[in-house]
């Protein structure tokens, strides 16, 4: 099992570009989620999915966009690229029974 | 006021050493994870605890429900063991199992 893969792992954009950032598991996962780590900061939540076609907002949703449309696909939509978005961005998924949470590599986003 | 807060923030220790990394919390949970990550970025899931204590090799984890904190102890500490430590709580009553983090320790073990 490859287990959470994301990519790319590293991306610059221009303030106001628009991009995806992947998220796949290959365990059969029901639970999925989209993180944002600020240096210094804990991770915040941006988006989860608790199963195919069922998404919430976390913590720190604005400026961003989800959708699942199958079980092992979790990508995360950026709009109109802000420098407050450059981050590192972790996927994450466990699952049902579980709470053990898988994260993947990370993506490192540079708005500039 | 952080509803997840670890101590101390920066932690440098000789090879050899006992760790403690502290995390407190000011919410009901129903689990408290303990999870590491690397100079490299990963993070990987070290413990999941609802109650007591659990060890796993070098590694010992405890929690005190009643007084809403929790502890990581390092044993014969290691350079390898140099990473940030991440406390991470799931709130109780129907949370999905989100998680809430702690800002991170990080460790430094010199030989």
């Amino acid at each position: 099992n490859a287990g959470v893969t994301q990519t790319p792992k590293f991306r610059i954009l221009k303030i106001g570009q628009s991009m995806t950032l992947q998220c796949t598991q290959d365990m059969n996962h029901n639970y999925m989620y989209w993180y944002r780590q600020d240096p210094g900061m804990g991770l915040k939540l941006i988006y989860y999915s608790v199963g195919a076609g069922i998404t919430d907002k976390g913590e720190v949703p604005n400026g961003y966009n989800v959708s699942r449309s199958t079980t092992e696909d979790f990508p995360l939509r950026l709009e109109l690229a802000a420098p407050s978005q450059t981050s590192v961005y972790f996927c994450a998924s466990r699952g049902g029974n579980v709470e053990t949470q898988y994260f993947g590599p990370g993506t490192r986003l540079l708005v500039l | 006021k952080n509803e997840v807060e670890q101590s101390p923030q920066n932690l440098t220790a000789q090879e050899g050493e006992f760790i403690t990394i502290n995390c407190s919390y000011s919410v009901g949970i129903s689990a408290l994870h303990w999870l590491q990550q690397h100079p490299g970025g990963g993070i990987v899931s070290l413990f999941m605890l609802s109650s007591g204590k659990k060890k796993h090799g070098r590694l010992i984890a405890t929690i005190n429900i009643q007084e809403k904190h929790s502890s990581l102890h390092i044993t014969a500490s290691h350079p390898r063991d140099s990473a940030v430590y991440i406390c991470a709580v799931v709130k109780g009553g129907g949370s999905q199992g989100n998680l809430i983090f702690g800002k991170g320790t990080k460790l430094s073990v010199k030989p």
